[in-house]
């Protein structure tokens, strides 16, 4: 099945500090990305779009200078937190889909991304 | 406004049946998904449905009723794994996922 890999797992880091998080699909050519942001007890909350090759579309409320976004290629798509506050802190993830999803294809999650600014 | 609607939280027996609802209002409609997840880990597909009735996969089966703008998923043979969260998400017009709050299941032994 497709597979998404996102690294890291998990960051501790000092405020101030900008991280990057890095979403890759494995075995498929992922034309759209997505990022999720999820609190505790909370569900999924979708951050932005991006496809490859454009400028990612960012839900309203995210701030798009603070959350930067590249898909460079069919295969990777980044996020980075600048300047990370205490208040970023969270679990992020990303999931990926081959084409509008003609079909039965669901996204495909990567394991998650913790988030810890001290 | 999109609107996905599902319990906050269930509890069930170990080897019980337990049925978690969902309903939607969306701008069109491109199938629903249920999608399964641990906590501090990601959401796993579960099932899809686009046409109406009863999709059935092992010991989970969901249900879709496009007219009421409803679905269901049901858990037989509950097991201590399956304490999760079980998330609905219907994909819109532009196939958008709209993801439903999840509902947190709890299983008892």
């Amino acid at each position: 099945g497709a597979v998404v890999s996102q690294h890291p797992s998990w960051v501790i880091c000092k405020s101030g500090t900008s991280v990057k998080i890095e979403c890759r699909s494995l075995d498929f050519q992922a034309t759209t990305m997505f990022w999720y942001r999820q609190f505790p007890k909370q569900s999924l909350m979708l951050m932005a779009t991006s496809n490859e090759g454009s400028k990612a579309t960012y839900e309203q409320g995210v701030e798009k200078d603070k959350f930067l976004i590249n898909h460079a290629s069919l295969t990777l798509s980044t996020l980075t937190v600048t300047s990370a506050h205490p208040e970023d802190s969270s679990f992020y993830i990303c999931s990926a889909r081959v084409d509008r999803e003609v079909g039965n294809q669901p996204q495909h999650f990567g394991d998650g991304t913790r988030l810890s600014i001290l | 406004g999109q609107n996905i609607d599902q319990p906050t939280e269930m509890t069930a027996t170990e080897g019980a049946i337990v049925q978690i609802n969902c309903t939607y209002q969306t701008s069109g409609f491109n199938g629903l998904f249920w999608y399964q997840q641990h906590a501090g880990e990601a959401p796993t597909f579960l099932s899809y449905n686009v046409l109406d009735g009863l999709e059935e996969k092992g010991r989970f089966s969901s249900f879709l009723s496009r007219s009421k703008g409803y679905s269901y998923l049901l858990l037989k043979e509950l097991q201590m794994k399956d304490s999760a969260s079980y998330l609905c998400a219907v994909k819109d017009s532009n196939y958008q996922l709209i993801w439903g709050a999840g509902t947190k299941l709890i299983i008892k032994p």
